[in-house]
């Protein structure tokens, strides 16, 4: 079964610090990734998905990530945190030729003045 | 464009109830999928509509039950509400598969309190 981890419940960081937040996840053949954010009370909105063409993917807001197959790995970076990206963040993989997202537990990223 | 629409957005129901859900999918998506997410957790996939036919379920009991219409809307029907079904209820469409897109987009969810 598909599984996903996010190392780290809450990531705290200064405004204009690096945001790196972490996803690995677990399949025998590299599946599609994404990356969601979820503002309080909202449903999620997309800010990347890795579909085997580039493994460096870019994103809306300045975010990108990078599919690391020998890590099974996609983390999230931003170079420079911004107030408005406060927001739980939340890992998911889907299975090639599966239906389903599975989701990981999400990442809490708080931003300080 | 029309993005996925839910209502209601907020629900307070008694243990025991029927609740129904509902969901309109984003202009030109033919496929709905469910759901839950609980406080403090990632989302849960409960199960998946394409063709107005269930297309893969996940482990929820057969209380959760479902339907989709030829508009490609959709509703979520939960019977014998219980306590731990208070959850923010999500639907996201997308295109089915093969069909040149891989992601799905979601509504702003039905927030659901059981008592």
């Amino acid at each position: 079964a598909q599984s996903v981890t996010q190392l780290g419940s809450h990531v705290s960081v200064s405004e204009g610090a690096l945001v790196l937040l972490r996803c690995n996840y677990s399949s025998s053949v590299p599946p599609y990734l994404f990356w969601y954010v979820q503002y309080p009370n909202q449903g999620l909105q997309l800010l990347l998905k890795y579909t085997s063409a580039a493994t460096l993917v870019k994103g809306i807001n300045g975010f990108e990530a990078e599919f690391k197959k020998s890590e099974t790995s996609f983390h999230l970076t931003k170079p420079s945190a911004h107030m408005s990206d406060a927001a739980e963040y939340f890992c998911a993989v889907r299975v090639r030729n599966g239906q389903n997202f599975v989701f990981g537990p999400g990442t809490r990223l708080s931003v300080l003045p | 464009e029309t993005g996925v629409t839910q209502s209601p957005t907020h629900l307070i129901k008694t243990r025991g109830q029927q609740v129904t859900l509902r969901c309109s999918s984003q202009s030109g998506h033919n496929t709905v999928s469910w759901y839950q997410q609980a406080l403090g957790q990632g989302p849960q996939f409960i199960f998946q509509y394409y063709r107005e036919e269930e297309n893969g379920r996940g482990n929820f009991p057969p209380r959760f039950s479902g339907l989709q219409f030829p508009n490609y809307s959709s509703e979520l029907n939960v019977n014998a509400l219980e306590l731990d079904d208070s959850a923010l209820y999500l639907c996201a469409s997308s295109l089915a598969q093969g069909q040149g897109s891989y992601e799905q987009y979601f509504g702003p969810g039905t927030r659901l309190t059981v008592t």
